[in-house]
């Protein structure tokens, strides 16, 4: 399967802390992207980065992105209760078909 | 940006019938998926749909289970055909305005099936 995984599966952590989740996939991408899950419907995206891209800004998100280990790490600094969400990544690969690969996600609970 | 229109938000099934899932675009959009979403699981891909052609299966999905049609570049349907308790899902439509983009996604389709 192509389906990347994620880790953690759960994170809990308290409103200002900041929260890390990885991802890991198995075949070369285009682009990997993040999307937040609220409540199990529509999912959000967050932000993408590009196969020739190491690390990415977006707010208090922060995307690093490792081809060799094939590998993507989502920081979110300061969270807050509101982050709390499912969180999924996904990759693109070459074919311009457009469809994106989901992972495995990190459900995280931020306690007021 | 696309903005998406997904209906029914949730509809509780009897064994055996079928059940179809519309996705009302915005703007025209070249790129459109289905995605199936297990309790407490991922999404798995099960078809692009094509538009004015037939759609386009993963592994493991069948047109006779999931007919879907798009006739234009703002609308398409997924059938959930024959279906059993197993097919509860949410069932969520996305699309994408250019390849390797990002995609974006409906409110999504919460299916019981008794």
């Amino acid at each position: 399967s192509q389906q990347g995984e994620e880790d953690p599966q759960a994170l809990s952590i308290q409103e200002g802390e900041n929260a890390t989740m990885n991802c890991s996939y198995k075949t070369s991408i285009n682009n990997l992207q993040w999307y937040r899950q609220n409540s199990g419907r529509g999912l959000v995206h967050l932000i993408l980065i590009r196969s020739n891209e190491r690390e990415k800004h977006s707010g208090r998100l922060r995307v690093t992105l490792d081809t060799s280990k094939k590998s993507s790490s989502l920081l979110i600094t300061a969270s807050r209760a509101a982050d709390t969400a499912s969180y999924f990544c996904a990759t693109g690969y070459s074919g311009n078909t457009g469809k994106l690969i989901f992972g495995q996600g990190t459900t995280l609970q931020v306690k007021p | 940006s696309a903005v998406i229109s997904q209906k029914p938000s949730r509809d509780i099934c009897q064994r055996g019938t079928s059940l179809t899932i519309q996705c009302q675009v915005d703007s025209q959009v070249t790129m459109m998926f289905w995605y199936r979403q297990q309790p407490g699981q991922s999404l798995t891909l099960i078809a692009t749909a094509n538009q004015g052609s037939e759609a386009t299966y993963e592994s493991g999905f069948v047109i006779d289970k999931f007919p879907i049609s798009r006739p234009n570049l703002t609308f398409s349907t997924l059938t959930v055909s024959n279906m059993s308790p197993e097919d509860s899902s949410i069932y969520l439509c996305s699309v994408g305005t250019a390849p390797n983009e990002k995609l974006f996604f409906g409110s999504g389709t919460q299916l019981s099936v008794l």
